[in-house]
């Protein structure tokens, strides 16, 4: 079935440094792909997204590009900030038509020291 | 922008209690979800409600309830609360329409039960 597999943290990381958070998925489909950030006690946000292959979405420096044919959508930024660290989600909608069950990976801490 | 509202950020009740977690959407979406969130076990579905008064179980639904009345109203019920869950609830709703939109989540609602 579908699924989503990211890369296990806590990632730790000195402010400024280059942060990429692996995510690569399987899908039968053409699914739409989407990272989430969850801030300390907070709900999840949608951070970026992507709907097609070789679609880059793009939010607060943060990218993503959808590459169909390693099946992956790793989470990406040049300059990371003490005001970064969260909880990072990937996850992937299988169906074009509808919004009814995300798949989630199982989320990356991110800790971004001073 | 859309907006979900969940009726608590924080509660504590005994154990045996019977207790309702509340949820409110104004943006007139279709699907509703309850999660709840424990380390190390990222996002589990609850239950899930793809219109009024319909409800489908998620991977988790053992000793929860839900219930939805009206369109923009999903309520979270556990019947006899117990230890075993204390937990980040987290509520989401999404257009069906929109095969690309995800989910939006409210602030969630961290439950002990004592």
């Amino acid at each position: 079935g579908d699924s989503v597999t990211q890369m296990e943290g806590p990632v730790t990381l000195s402010e400024e440094a280059f942060l990429t958070i692996n995510c690569t998925y399987t899908a039968t489909g053409y699914p739409s792909l989407f990272w989430y950030v969850q801030y300390p006690g907070e709900g999840l946000q949608l951070l970026l997204k992507a709907t097609k292959a070789d679609d880059k979405g793009s939010n607060k420096g943060f990218e993503a590009t959808y590459r169909k044919e390693t099946t992956s959508f790793h989470l990406e930024k040049g300059s990371v900030q003490v005001s970064d660290s969260a909880v990072y989600f990937c996850a992937l909608n299988p169906y074009a038509g509808n919004n009814r069950k995300l798949i989630w990976g199982l989320g990356t801490s991110l800790a971004v020291n001073p | 922008d859309v907006k979900v509202t969940q009726s608590s950020r924080y509660l504590v009740k005994r154990t045996g209690e019977k207790v309702f977690l509340e949820c409110v959407q104004d943006m007139d979406h279709e699907n509703m979800f309850w999660y709840r969130q424990d380390p190390g076990l990222g996002l589990r579905l609850i239950y899930f409600s793809y219109d009024v008064k319909m409800k489908e179980k998620g991977d988790i639904p053992e000793g929860y309830s839900v219930s939805r009345e009206k369109k923009e109203r999903f309520s979270l019920i556990l019947e006899s609360a117990s230890t075993n869950q204390t937990s980040m609830y987290l509520c989401a709703s999404s257009p069906d329409s929109k095969g690309g939109y995800g989910y939006t989540f409210g602030s969630g609602t961290r439950l002990t039960v004592v």
